[in-house]
């Protein structure tokens, strides 16, 4: 079946501008993540959704970085003023069940955003 | 979320078996060993996972130590697609279902 789909793919934006990345989830998973991996770097945790839940917004770097999931599934990740330290692969992944602890997490092949 | 040590790298010859260790000391007993791998310009794909038992699939074998301090990834006859960054993650069962990524490890797969 469908993976989790990211777009664009690609992103190439001016500093100061405002970007949206967009994640369609795999249908029926009920959480939902944002990560980003910048150069040569592990992952680090953005934010999560689940279900009707208010999301776990803990890893947002700043106020610049907000979320949304509309419906319980599409998700998308907007960065105002973009910053050159912004550039990074920015990951969506999504699982079935928060309260099943063995559900993996699927990931999609990520938005490369660069700012310049 | 346990803390966990892989080594940041390894070799393995294109046909032979990829062995990779994972250390999680302090892992605790509500929690899991999970192996994903990262590919050149794609996101984390999942592997296999498990609590106490070994366990295989398709893709690899897991072997955790009877203490579950320790485990391992074999990937059984590796090929040069297995080449990618190997992570080991164990994971809390409580309300929040993310993922804590470490700095996992580089397999190379040579000819």
């Amino acid at each position: 079946g469908a993976g989790v789909s990211q777009s664009p793919s690609n992103k190439v934006t001016e500093k100061g501008k405002d970007v949206e990345l967009r994640c369609d989830p795999i249908s029926g998973h009920t959480a939902l993540y944002w990560y980003r991996q910048s150069l040569g770097q592990g992952l680090e945790f953005l934010i999560y959704f689940q279900g009707n839940s208010a999301p776990d917004k803990s890893g947002l770097p700043s106020d610049r970085f907000s979320a949304e999931r509309t419906g319980g599934s599409v998700s998308t990740l907007t960065i105002q003023r973009t910053q050159q330290e912004d550039s990074a692969v920015y990951l969506c992944a999504s699982s079935l069940f928060q309260s099943s602890y063995n559900s993996p997490l699927h990931f999609g092949n990520g938005t490369r955003l660069t700012v310049t | 979320d346990a803390k966990t040590t892989q080594p940041p790298s390894m070799d393995c010859a294109e046909g032979r078996a990829a062995n990779l260790p994972c250390n999680h000391s302090t892992i605790s007993g509500n929690e899991y060993v999970y192996w994903y791998r990262q590919i050149h310009s794609q996101g984390p794909q999942y592997i296999i996972h498990g609590l106490k038992n070994n366990e295989t699939n398709e893709m690899a074998s897991l072997i955790i130590t009877e203490d579950r301090k320790s485990s391992t990834l074999i990937l059984p006859h590796a090929t040069l697609r297995d080449t990618a960054v190997y992570y080991c993650i164990v994971r809390v069962i409580y309300a929040g279902n993310m993922l804590t990524f470490g700095g996992g490890t580089r397999l190379m797969v040579k000819p």
